[in-house]
């Protein structure tokens, strides 16, 4: 089955800097990447998604970009915000039905 | 514009015991899926549910079942708690089967077992 390997754990960055968080996914089949953020005790909400048939997709802070040849995908945040403190998780998944999640990001944006 | 809801919010349950979560999905939508998210890992994929035909499983024992009901609810029930199925409960919807649609959460349900 599809496995996501995602990297760093724990991430803390300077309120206004930029975070990067890098997955790995291991198979070719797989087409719809989505990433999602959870806050403590709320549940995972979608924050951007890319399919396969594009490289990068933008959405003001976020950013998300994808190598098919290297099996890679990123989540960019630019200027981050003490509100993007949370968890963040990369899925992927084919035409079938199933997401295959990361083991999450913990950010923290330090005032 | 009401999200997916879910019931109950918070479950303590003893070894042995069953139990059944209960999942509403978005309006329109027509697909549910159950997942599993133990404490500090991401969510695990259990089932997925399309026009109340199950359309995968994952890697979980028979102890594990769900349905979806006409009005495109759904329930999961696990049976014989063990102490691992301590967790959170996430249930997902999408308008249609198919791993390229959105899903969207459900605030889950924390299952605790004692």
């Amino acid at each position: 089955g599809e496995n996501v390997e995602q990297h760093p754990s724990t991430l803390s960055v300077q309120e206004g800097d930029s975070a990067v968080i890098k997955c790995t996914y291991s198979d070719s089949a797989s087409n719809y990447f989505p990433w999602y953020k959870q806050e403590l005790g709320k549940r995972p909400q979608l924050i951007i998604d890319i399919r396969s048939n594009v490289g990068e997709k933008k959405d003001q802070r976020i950013a998300v970009t994808l190598n098919k040849t290297a099996k890679h995908f990123s989540l960019h945040i630019t200027e981050t915000q003490p509100e993007d403190s949370a968890v963040y998780f990369c899925a992927a998944s084919k035409v079938d039905y199933k997401l295959s999640f990361g083991a999450g990001t913990t950010v923290t944006v330090r005032a | 514009d009401a999200g997916v809801t879910q019931s109950p919010t918070h479950l303590i349950k003893t070894r042995g015991q069953h139990v059944t979560l209960r999942c509403s999905p978005i309006s329109g939508h027509k697909s549910v899926s159950w997942y599993q998210q133990v404490l500090g890992q991401g969510p695990q994929f259990i089932f997925q549910y399309y026009e109340k035909e199950e359309r995968g499983r994952g890697n979980f024992p028979d102890r594990f079942s769900a349905r979806q009901f006409p009005n495109y609810s759904s329930e999961l029930n696990v049976n014989a708690l063990l102490l691992g199925d301590s967790a959170l409960y996430l249930c997902a919807s999408s308008p249609r089967t198919g791993g390229s649609d959105t899903q969207y959460f459900g605030p889950g349900t924390r299952l605790t077992v004692l």
